[in-house]
């Protein structure tokens, strides 16, 4: 029990649509991270977001983009979906600092059509 | 580069050791991590070294570090089949917003 929270566990879409994703951090927990795992793959990291700004972003498109609310909750939202969008959307939180440990969620399954 | 590589799978028997390698290139890495998927599942943190530590050890878990050749193994005491799973290395880039970098995965079999 990480005490990360992720939904919806599944859905689908269809090209070109639009998704929100949601992620419920630990209480205190300043820092939270989006990854991207397609099927057989490791984690690959979309962006990181401090105290409600984005601190950090990897090889992602612009149509990628997220949020953090004060209340440890964030967004990942996904504009004009590509079927290559597929993939296990997973969230994790962390106190800025320290050992960089990472509590993931279980994660939100896309599927795009 | 960023770079961290995994053989990508491992079978062995209940009650053997098994040993899970890694190797990475970021020699500024401060932390790096084993974490542990199971079919469906989030990731799950089993342990972490710090870089200036040459090993670790956490119940059935040791970790083994070689800093100058950036190899990094998991050895998994007393193998059980409840430890079948996918296991990723992970490196801390301290310098891009410390994100961790990942290897592929290794899936782990234990057979009965």
């Amino acid at each position: 029990e990480t005490g990360v929270t992720q939904s919806p566990t599944h859905l689908i879409k269809t090209r070109g649509q639009q998704v929100t994703l949601r992620c419920s951090s630990q209480s205190g927990h300043n820092t939270v991270s989006w990854y991207q795992q397609a099927l057989g793959q490791g984690p690959q990291f979309i962006f990181q977001y401090y105290r409600e700004e984005e601190n950090g972003r990897g090889n992602f498109p612009p149509r990628f983009s997220g949020l953090q609310f004060p209340n440890y909750s964030s967004e990942l939202n996904v504009n004009a979906l590509e079927l290559d969008d597929s993939a296990l959307y997973l969230c994790a939180s962390t106190l800025a600092g320290g050992t960089g440990e990472l509590f993931f969620g279980e994660g939100s399954r896309l599927t795009v059509l | 580069g960023e770079d961290v590589e995994q053989s990508l799978f491992l079978s062995v028997r209940e009650g053997d050791s098994s040993v899970i390698n890694c190797t990475y290139t970021d020699s500024s890495s401060t932390y790096l991590y084993w974490y542990k998927q199971e079919p469906g599942a989030g990731l799950q943190l089993l342990t972490y070294i710090f870089s200036n530590m040459d090993m670790k050890q956490d119940q059935r878990l040791t970790v083994l570090l070689n800093k100058k050749d950036k190899h990094l193994s998991l050895r998994i005491a007393d193998t059980q089949t409840g430890d079948s799973a996918i296991y990723f290395c992970a490196e801390r880039n301290p310098g891009n917003n410390r994100k961790l970098i990942w290897g592929l995965g290794t899936s782990l079999a234990v057979n009965p």
